[in-house]
């Protein structure tokens, strides 16, 4: 079955724009999450959403914000692009948290901000 | 809060050698705990879990690890290298209840595996 899935691999703004990446989660997963990853802070998590409602937010300020469609697909929006936004964004899904269910990573999206 | 501990930032063995990447955590809670591989310019890909069931998880590629509650440790080990395992490795962690700090996944800050022919 097809995996994980992000749009677009890679992409380029200026300081001040703004950045959409969207994520379509595997077949019959609810529970989408999204990461940043940079060298110097690693990853980090910025939220999680289960049926159209985010159940958790990481410690990002509010320029980050997504959310999540009926079908389960996600976006996430950073306003007001900085330079230290520039990293691989990661999409995460998954049937649910319970259980420790397996939890998939997408091939992510390389955000460079000029 | 939970937190993971990757010891080493980087790990050379030879091909052939016994790999050992360590992984320390902390959590009140035992809690859920991952492994994934990254290899350049990848996403993560999940090598083994740990969910309370046998405390000596077999993942892909050869890879196990040993969850030790005494030690809170869970490291990974594989006992012949090849030069197709050198990439980062990440050890993860996740509360095994609802509550504070669920659906989401706290890394280490990885560790680079290098495999020398």
């Amino acid at each position: 079955k097809a995996g994980v899935t992000q749009t677009p691999r890679y992409l380029i703004k200026t300081r001040g724009q703004q950045v959409t990446l969207s994520c379509s989660p595997i077949s019959g997963h609810r529970s989408v999450s999204w990461y940043q990853q940079t060298p110097g802070q690693g990853l980090q998590f910025l939220f999680e959403y289960f049926s159209e409602t985010q159940r958790n937010k990481g410690n990002f300020p509010g320029r980050f914000s997504g959310r999540q469609f009926s079908n389960s697909r996600s976006e996430m929006n950073v306003s007001t692009l900085e330079l230290g936004d520039s990293a691989l964004y990661l999409c995460a899904s998954s049937l649910d948290w319970d259980s420790g269910n397996t939890i998939y990573f997408g091939e992510g999206s390389w955000l460079t901000v000029v | 809060a939970q937190s993971v501990t990757q010891l080493g930032s980087h790990v050379s063995v030879s091909e052939g050698a016994l790999v050992l990447l360590r992984c320390n955590y902390s959590s009140s809670v035992p809690p859920y705990l991952f492994w994934y591989v990254q290899y350049p310019n990848q996403g993560l890909q999940l090598l083994l879990k740990y969910t309370s069931a046998a405390t000596l998880v077999k993942g892909i590629n050869g890879f196990e690890a040993e969850f030790k509650k005494s030690e809170t440790s869970f490291h990974l080990t594989k006992p012949s290298a090849h030069m197709s395992d050198a990439a980062e490795y990440f050890c993860a962690v996740t509360p095994s209840y609802s509550g504070a700090g669920s659906y989401q996944l706290t890394f280490g800050k990885g560790t680079k595996l290098s495999v020398i022919p």
